[in-house]
């Protein structure tokens, strides 16, 4: 399994500013990925993060929006930058464990709120 | 490209009555199904897949979900809701090619049980 830290757990943001939030895992994992959920749907993947490796990005989200840093195999960031009321999402990290039963465990989420 | 459809917004059962969630998918191949919830301000719960073998898969907190070929569903059920049961639920589906982490979400399902 895997215990997932994602911070901060929420935030109030101004229009234009930019937000890192932390994603730290217990445990060495080769594959993470950050998912948006936007207000009333469903989660969207946004990228997959690998060690060593540029983020690969999903269709419809592009890095300078949302750069995203790997340092290492328990630790990840996604910045949302120049930020607008429509970036106000839960963004949730996740970790993939192929060996395990659930194979893909979630953070707890950031509740962003953009004014 | 695969897709996952739940087409009630919202299910309302009595306590103690049978719950059903459904959820469709379309997917090329085989596919690899998952069932999540998710309660408020917490990140997404596993309770069950369905990768393959039997169609009947037993999950966490009393759920069970049959997978249906023919029909292309992955209803999620439970004999006798609780009230804690109430919360929001997404059926997935990945693609054999892709990664465990690139999972495709249905819309979600709010499911309200009252005492």
């Amino acid at each position: 399994s895997a215990v997932i830290s994602q911070k901060p757990s929420r935030d109030i943001c101004q229009r234009g500013t930019s937000l890192t939030i932390q994603c730290q895992v217990d445990s060495q994992v080769t594959m993470m990925f950050w998912y948006r959920q936007q207000p009333g749907q469903s989660l969207t993947l946004i990228a997959t993060a690998n060690q060593g490796s540029e983020a690969t990005y999903e269709s419809g989200f592009v890095i300078d929006k949302f750069p995203i840093s790997r340092p290492n195999l328990t630790f990840s960031t996604l910045t949302v930058s120049n930020m607008s009321p429509e970036d106000s999402s839960i963004y949730l990290c996740s970790v993939e464990v192929a060996d395990s039963n659930e194979k893909l465990f979630f953070g707890s989420g950031t509740q962003l709120s953009v004014l | 490209a695969q897709s996952v459809a739940q087409p009630e917004d919202q299910v309302n059962v009595a306590e103690g009555n049978p719950l059903t969630v459904k959820c469709t998918y379309s997917v090329s191949g085989n596919p690899y199904l998952f069932w999540y919830v998710q309660y408020p301000n917490r990140g997404l719960q596993f309770l069950l897949k369905y990768i393959t073998g039997d169609n009947l898969v037993k999950g966490s907190y009393g759920f069970e979900a049959e997978f249906n070929k023919s029909q292309t569903s992955f209803h999620l059920k439970k004999p006798s809701a609780l009230v804690s049961d109430s919360a929001l639920y997404f059926c997935a589906v990945r693609d054999i090619r892709d990664s465990w982490g690139k999972l495709q979400f249905g819309a979600g399902t709010q499911v309200v049980v009252t005492p």
